[in-house]
């Protein structure tokens, strides 16, 4: 079975600085799609980036980035301009490409992420 | 377009009462998942569905039941409340596997005293 760890329980940034949330996960996969996911107090849980694993060049959606080491199975988030609505806790995913087992979402136990005026 | 909604938001159960969580969704997605999530933890697999009549357990089923008669519909139930339950549970959806980002509803607290 697939895991996923996150090694930070919690981090914390400055405003305006840049900050990386560490994920590695195991699998013996070798097409598959990785995660992340922001949820705020709300609680609702909101896509922030992902990867396919086929890929090369690393993910970007604004001041989000991935740095993905597949033959280190790592996957972190880089927040950059650090903003004070980041706040959240953060969840590194791994889902299979196959249709297997109901492509199932596996999720890492997650980064609190705190951001200091 | 409501995308996944989950009803009710809270509810507090007395142990051994039963329940149902109902989560709809409109998107015409295929795979729809249940999630639940304790304080501070990660997402754990409860049950999900690739598509109408067909279900199957996650990682934690033990204590619940599901069915999936209709696309739009994906029902969780509860039958004997445990406070094990004491949760806050996700329904979520994809149209296919893979890269497809799976939707989330906003969540259901539930609590079992």
């Amino acid at each position: 079975a697939q895991t996923v760890t996150q090694s930070q329980p919690e981090m914390s940034v400055q405003e305006a600085e840049t900050v990386t949330l560490s994920c590695t996960y195991d699998t013996s996969e070798s097409d598959y799609y990785l995660f992340w996911y922001k949820q705020p107090p709300s609680r609702q849980m909101i896509l922030v980036i992902r990867q396919e694993a086929y890929k090369q060049q690393n993910a970007t959606e604004n001041r989000f980035s991935v740095n993905f080491q597949k033959a280190a199975k790592s996957f972190s988030l880089k927040i950059s301009d650090s903003q004070l609505g980041d706040a959240a806790m953060y969840f590194c995913a791994y889902r299979p490409s196959l249709e297997a087992s109901g492509s199932r979402l596996t999720f890492g136990e997650g980064t609190q992420l705190t951001v200091n005026p | 377009n409501a995308g996944v909604t989950q009803t009710p938001k809270f509810r507090i159960l007395k142990i051994g009462q039963s329940m149902t969580l109902q989560c709809a969704q409109d998107m015409n997605h295929n795979y729809m998942y249940w999630y639940r999530q304790d304080p501070g933890m990660g997402l754990k697999l409860i049950y999900y569905s690739v598509g109408a009549g067909i279900t199957d357990k996650g990682e934690v089923p033990n204590g619940y039941n599901v069915s999936r008669s209709t696309t739009e519909d994906f029902p969780l139930r509860l039958e004997l409340a445990a406070p094990s339950q004491t949760s806050v549970y996700f329904c979520a959806s994809s149209y296919t596997g893979g890269s497809s980002p799976l939707h989330f509803g906003n969540g259901t607290r539930l609590t079992v005293t």
